[in-house]
């Protein structure tokens, strides 16, 4: 079963403006991962943040974590239709299995 | 770095045959995974190796599958009696071997289609 849960599933936004994603889940985690995936090929890291850290930031991606709420959120700013894509945030249970727990994901439509 | 390589990248099968696909880890990543996903969903987590050792397998993974690792390099994931149900993408992943949780590196995938 599926731990995570992104929110919206859906996101329509023109070029320039920021997209907001967000992704709820269930256990304690060690960290949680957010992954791209184009339509139809494999899954693209692009940050992982710890359950010690708050915030973190790699180029136009910002990443919160929220441990108390068991939440997160991915912020792409001033986006491109080379973003549009899936987007899937990938949480790494504690209790010693090694498995990523995704969820459904959120689909990003960034129009020109 | 050449990444996670998966062979192949599409396969198309009749039901009730076998079929056997091939993943390449990152060099020196001595974790190796394998997810299945199906449309619309996310990745779902099936097995995971240690070198050669499967340390873990989901329930998911029932008995017509079949993962091996020998020598902890490349890994082979069979399905046995393939049925239209099987038909997903099959993803594998590879990280390195530290003392924390580290990123997992995912393959291109292959997409299986059981007619």
């Amino acid at each position: 079963s599926q731990q995570g849960e992104e929110d919206p599933q859906a996101l329509s936004i023109q070029e320039g403006e920021n997209a907001t994603m967000n992704c709820s889940y269930k256990t304690s985690i060690n960290n949680l991962q957010w992954y791209r995936q184009n339509s139809g090929r494999g899954l693209v890291h692009l940050i992982l943040i710890r359950s010690n850290e708050r915030e973190k930031h790699s180029g136009r991606l910002r990443v919160t974590l929220d441990t108390s709420k068991k939440s997160s959120s991915l912020l792409i700013t001033a986006s491109r239709a080379a973003d549009t894509a899936s987007y899937f945030c990938a949480t790494d249970p504690r209790g010693g299995s090694e498995k990523l727990v995704f969820g459904k994901g959120t689909k990003l439509t960034v129009n020109p | 770095d050449t990444g996670v390589s998966q062979n192949p990248r599409h396969k198309i099968t009749k039901r009730g045959q076998n079929v056997t696909f091939r993943c390449d880890p990152i060099s020196e990543h001595n974790r190796l995974y394998w997810y299945r996903q199906t449309l619309g969903q996310g990745p779902e987590f099936l097995t995971y190796f240690q070198n050669e050792a499967q340390l873990e397998k989901s329930r998911l993974l029932s008995d017509r599958f079949s993962a091996e690792r020998p020598k902890g390099s490349f890994s082979t994931l069979e399905i046995q009696r393939t049925e239209q149900g099987d038909s997903a993408m099959y993803l594998c992943a590879s990280s390195p071997r530290t003392l924390r949780r580290e990123t997992q590196y995912f393959g291109p995938g292959t997409r299986l289609l059981v007619l």
